[in-house]
């Protein structure tokens, strides 16, 4: 089966511009979720979505980040206006079902780089 | 508040020799726990879960609900264990709610 797609795999802007990055998940997944990796550090879940409701965006930064999965496929996530904080690696993920204790399937991400 | 700590951010070992990647957690409750691994250029991915008590390419986690941890073993390492591997506790017991520590690099020396 065809894995998690994301584009872009890199960008680089300047702070105060804005930018959005696409997940298509795994056919038929039902759970998809964004996670921010900040160099060093271990994935942070931003927000999870069980097919086009959100599930969990108790820690995504929501006076900049916004998040949407129409009818419950694809989803893009956006920054605006970033800040050079926001330099990290974003990563989408799939799950079968409502839980994951199948594990989750990432994406190979989009590196971000903010000037 | 929820923790889940990696003391060591590189562990490098010899071929053969045995491993421990160690992860200690603060949770409430008794949180399910997965170890996921990134290898060189390829994705992060699924290692093993506790509940499934299964070995993974020779690895084992034991939990220690007594300890808080939940590290991870494997009594040969190979070159071909070098990685990131990440704990990963779920907040929520359904394992979509994970929690990523911030990694061990293993490193496999022939």
């Amino acid at each position: 089966e065809a894995g998690v797609a994301q584009s872009p795999r890199y960008k680089i802007i300047e702070k105060r511009q804005s930018v959005a990055f696409w997940c298509n998940p795994i056919s038929g997944h039902a759970t998809l979720y964004w996670y921010q990796q900040i160099l060093g550090q271990g994935p942070k879940l931003l927000i999870q979505f069980q097919n086009n409701g959100v599930v969990d965006d108790s820690q995504l930064p929501k006076d900049r980040f916004s998040a949407e999965r129409l009818k419950g496929v694809d989803s893009t996530l956006k920054i605006q206006p970033a800040k050079l904080e926001d330099s990290a690696v974003y990563l989408c993920a799939s799950s079968p079902g409502t839980s994951g204790g199948e594990g989750q399937y990432f994406g190979p991400g989009t590196r971000l780089l903010v000037l | 508040a929820q923790r889940v700590t990696q003391p060591e951010k590189l562990l490098s070992v010899f071929k053969g020799a045995p491993v421990e990647l160690k992860c200690n957690y603060s949770y409430s409750g008794s949180p399910e726990l997965f170890w996921y691994v990134q290898y060189s250029r390829q994705r992060l991915q699924l290692l093993l879960r506790h509940i499934s008590r299964e070995s993974i390419k020779g690895f084992t986690a034991d939990l220690n609900k007594g300890e808080t941890s939940f590290h991870l073993k494997k009594p040969f390492a190979q070159e071909e264990d070098s990685a990131m591997y990440y704990c990963a506790p779920d907040r929520n017991n359904a394992g979509n709610m994970l929690t990523f520590g911030g990694g061990t690099r293993l490193m496999v020396k022939p």
